[in-house]
C-alpha cells in the first residue's frame, strides 16, 4: 500500500499559484498517481493524472520527479471557486479496497 | 445523461432505526462503489460491485452494514439498526472500467447522502 502524506490545510488569495505537494514514499511500480477535487458538498471529481514528468490540462498540472516518490498538483492563478479539497492517491489501475483510501486531504481555502 | 443519482439527499433518524440509501449509476458504468465520509476519517470506501456483484466489502465496518445492486441501475446500502456514529455523508460513485487511477476512466461521484443518527 502506497501511503499518501499530505498538507491538512493551505490557504492562498486569488490569482496566486497554489502547489499541493503529496508525498508517496512507498509507490510502486506500477502505481499511478491521480488527483481528485471536492467542493462543498458535492463528490469528488477526477482532475488529473500522471504517472512520471509533468501532465497538464485545462485545470491543473501534475509534477511528478524522477525517484515518483512525491508530486505536486499545481494550480495557477487561483479563484474563489477553487476552494475545495483535493486528495492525492497512488495505486495500480486494478481495484483493491486497501488502495482507495481518499484519506483527509488537503482543504485550500482560497481569499478574495 | 443526469449523472450519478442518490436519494435522499438528506436522512434524519433515531438510534435503532434502519437506514436506505439509494443509488442510481450512470447508465453502462459496470463498477459501483459505496463511500462514507467524516471530519475524522476523510473519505472511505465500503464496497464496491462490478456487474451487479460485490466485489469487495472489506472496508464496510460491521455487520449493521449490508449493500446490494440487484441490477445494473440500482442499489442500496442498508444501516440497521443505525448508530450516532454511523452519521456522515455517504456517497455512491460508478465508472465504466476498473478505473479511477486512469485519465480515460474516472470515478463519478453521485451528491451523496447526509445521515444524522440522533
Amino acid at each position: 500500500l502506497a501511503k499518501t502524506t499530505q498538507p491538512i490545510s493551505m490557504d492562498s488569495y486569488e490569482g496566486q499559484e497554489v502547489n499541493i505537494t503529496c508525498s508517496h514514499n512507498n509507490i510502486a511500480t506500477n502505481d499511478y498517481i491521480t488527483w481528485y477535487q471536492q467542493f462543498p458538498s458535492q463528490g469528488p471529481r477526477f482532475i488529473i493524472q500522471g504517472y512520471k514528468t509533468k501532465v497538464t490540462n485545462e485545470v491543473a498540472s501534475l509534477f511528478i520527479p524522477a525517484d515518483r516518490k512525491s508530486s505536486t498538483l499545481s494550480l495557477p492563478r487561483v479563484s474563489l471557486s477553487d476552494t475545495a479539497v483535493y486528495y492525492c492517491l497512488v495505486g495500480p489501475p486494478e481495484y483493491n479496497t486497501d488502495k482507495l483510501i481518499f484519506g483527509t486531504g488537503t482543504r485550500l481555502q482560497v481569499f478574495p | 445523461d443526469a449523472g450519478v443519482i442518490q436519494s435522499p439527499r438528506h436522512e434524519v433518524t433515531e438510534m435503532g432505526q434502519e437506514v436506505t440509501l439509494r443509488c442510481k449509476p450512470i447508465s453502462g458504468h459496470d463498477y459501483l462503489f459505496w463511500y462514507r465520509q467524516t471530519m475524522m476519517r476523510g473519505l472511505e470506501l465500503l464496497i464496491y460491485f462490478n456487474n451487479n456483484v460485490p466485489i469487495d466489502d472489506s472496508g464496510m465496518p460491521e455487520d449493521r452494514f449490508s449493500a446490494k445492486m440487484p441490477n445494473a441501475s440500482f442499489s442500496t446500502l442498508k444501516i440497521q439498526p443505525s448508530e450516532p456514529r454511523d452519521s456522515a455523508v455517504y456517497f455512491c460513485a460508478s465508472s465504466l472500467l476498473a478505473g479511477g487511477y486512469s485519465s480515460t476512466d474516472t470515478q463519478y461521484f453521485g451528491p451523496g447522502t447526509r445521515l444524522t443518527v440522533l
